[in-house]
């Protein structure tokens, strides 16, 4: 089994539709990341949480929100999804110590029409 | 907006040749990392620089620090096909901020 799992791979919604991306993780790390990736614009950053009670906006925050039910457990949802959230979603885990770097899931293809 | 800019965006090069990628940053950082992409797929931890090193070896990955000029170089030496995907340097800065990444440079390398 993967590390970081990522579910579902790919997903096609409709606008104005909620959605929800969800990711878990065996690596026992507390830390945990939602990332966006679009074509020339690298990763950027959605939100985080450094353990359970902890969640922090990232760069790009707006139109989505998150829920750590777990250690091991950080779901992506988008409100009322539109079009310009078209996307590849990353989920990532790391240490709090940093060492070893983050592991990232194999990502969710997002597509609004 | 990002912290590390990597530079050049693409690099095209043939099988055996050096292959640098460098990386600039904006703020102070614990340490700087370095992620490879192949296509669509998730990424993965390369190498990891702290803020007090200068230089760090992984087989044929070779990383530069400078925090002088807040840039970072990845070398990979003798390069091979297999390596063609695109690379991302990320920053973590002190403890409570969260890992940022460049833009990333797509890296081809022909045999």
């Amino acid at each position: 089994d993967a590390d970081v799992t990522q579910t579902p791979r790919n997903r096609i919604t409709k606008t104005g539709k909620r959605i929800m991306l969800e990711c878990s993780q065996t690596k026992g790390h507390d830390r945990m990341y939602w990332y966006r990736q679009d074509p020339g614009l690298g990763l950027r950053l959605i939100y985080y949480s450094f353990d359970v009670k902890d969640i922090n906006k990232g760069e790009i925050s707006d139109g989505y929100s998150v829920s750590r039910q777990a250690q091991a457990k950080f779901s992506l949802s988008l409100e009322s999804a539109i079009p310009n959230q078209t996307a590849l979603y990353f989920c990532a885990t790391s240490e709090v110590s940093g060492r070893g770097g983050a592991f990232f899931g194999q990502g969710t293809r997002l597509t609004v029409v | 907006s990002q912290q590390g800019e990597e530079d050049p965006q693409a690099l095209s090069i043939q099988e055996g040749e050096n292959a640098t990628m460098n990386c600039s940053y904006k703020t102070s950082i614990n340490n700087l990392q370095w992620y490879r992409q192949n296509s669509g797929r998730g990424l993965v931890h390369l190498i990891l620089i702290r803020s007090n090193e200068r230089e760090k070896h992984s087989g044929r990955l070779r990383v530069t620090l400078d925090t002088s000029k807040k840039s970072s170089s990845l070398l990979i030496t003798a390069s091979r096909a297999a390596d063609t995907a695109s690379y991302f340097c990320a920053t973590a800065g002190q403890a409570g901020t969260a890992l940022i990444f460049g833009k990333g440079t797509t890296l081809s390398v022909s045999s």
